[in-house]
């Protein structure tokens, strides 16, 4: 099947290090979104991509975190000087474009800070 | 800003009985309304959305949900609940003309026994 592919599935981490996580798109998505769902919470909203430029980075928590769309298909989030409290799933969704279409979920990375 | 209510951190229901999951939003003008599913291990699967038009949605599995605009609600609501149908609900608002990006609530972890 040809969904939201996200990898890797699982990543763990030494405080400090850098990390890269990908989201592979539905093909023709024009629009790529990345959440962070903690333990017990709901998913919060990090970054959305209309093509490849950021239409809205505002959930971004701070400057370590930055995530690139380059050709408006596959997306890394890059998290420098990674935090125990980073540690949570990244979930990345895609949709076709329009306010009201639904967004389409990865499995998620599951990064874990040590 | 806009914000989802889910009251609700369990729902237990036995199966073959009515279920309900409740929501509310907090929006500026209208709102898209969604549901989503999550299965332990698995990404949020899209169940359904209320665009405009008529109140009651129906989705997927059985699911609808019905818009209650005076109660500013979207409750999720089955007619007869199944074992399977044991996961995590999520509720999700995006105002209308506001931008894309997805608020949801924290929430609801339904439980069907036999």
């Amino acid at each position: 099947g040809a969904g939201v592919s996200q990898t890797p599935s699982n990543k763990v981490t030494e405080k400090g290090k850098y990390v890269e996580l990908r989201c592979d798109p539905i093909s023709g998505h024009t629009a790529l979104y990345w959440y962070r769902q903690s333990l017990g919470q709901g998913p919060e909203f990090l970054i959305y991509f209309q093509g490849t430029g950021a239409a809205d980075d505002s959930g971004l928590p701070n400057d370590r975190f930055f995530a690139v769309r380059p050709e408006g298909s596959v997306s890394t989030l890059k998290i420098q000087r990674t935090e125990r409290g980073d540690s949570a799933v990244y979930l990345c969704a895609s949709s076709s474009s329009g306010q009201n279409t639904e967004a389409f979920f990865g499995q998620g990375t599951r990064l874990t800070v040590v | 800003a806009q914000s989802v209510a889910q009251p609700e951190d369990q729902v237990n229901v036995a199966e073959g009985n009515p279920l309900t999951v409740k929501c509310t939003y907090s929006v500026s003008g209208n709102p898209y309304l969604f549901w989503y599913v999550q299965y332990p291990n698995r990404g949020l699967q899209f169940l359904l959305k209320y665009i405009t038009g008529d109140n009651l949605v129906k989705g997927s599995y059985g699911f609808e949900a019905e818009f209650n605009k005076s109660q500013t609600s979207f409750h999720l609501k089955k007619p007869s609940a199944l074992v399977s149908d044991s996961a995590l609900y999520f509720c999700a608002v995006r105002p209308w003309g506001s931008g894309d990006k997805l608020t949801f609530g924290t929430g609801t972890r339904l439980a069907v026994r036999p």
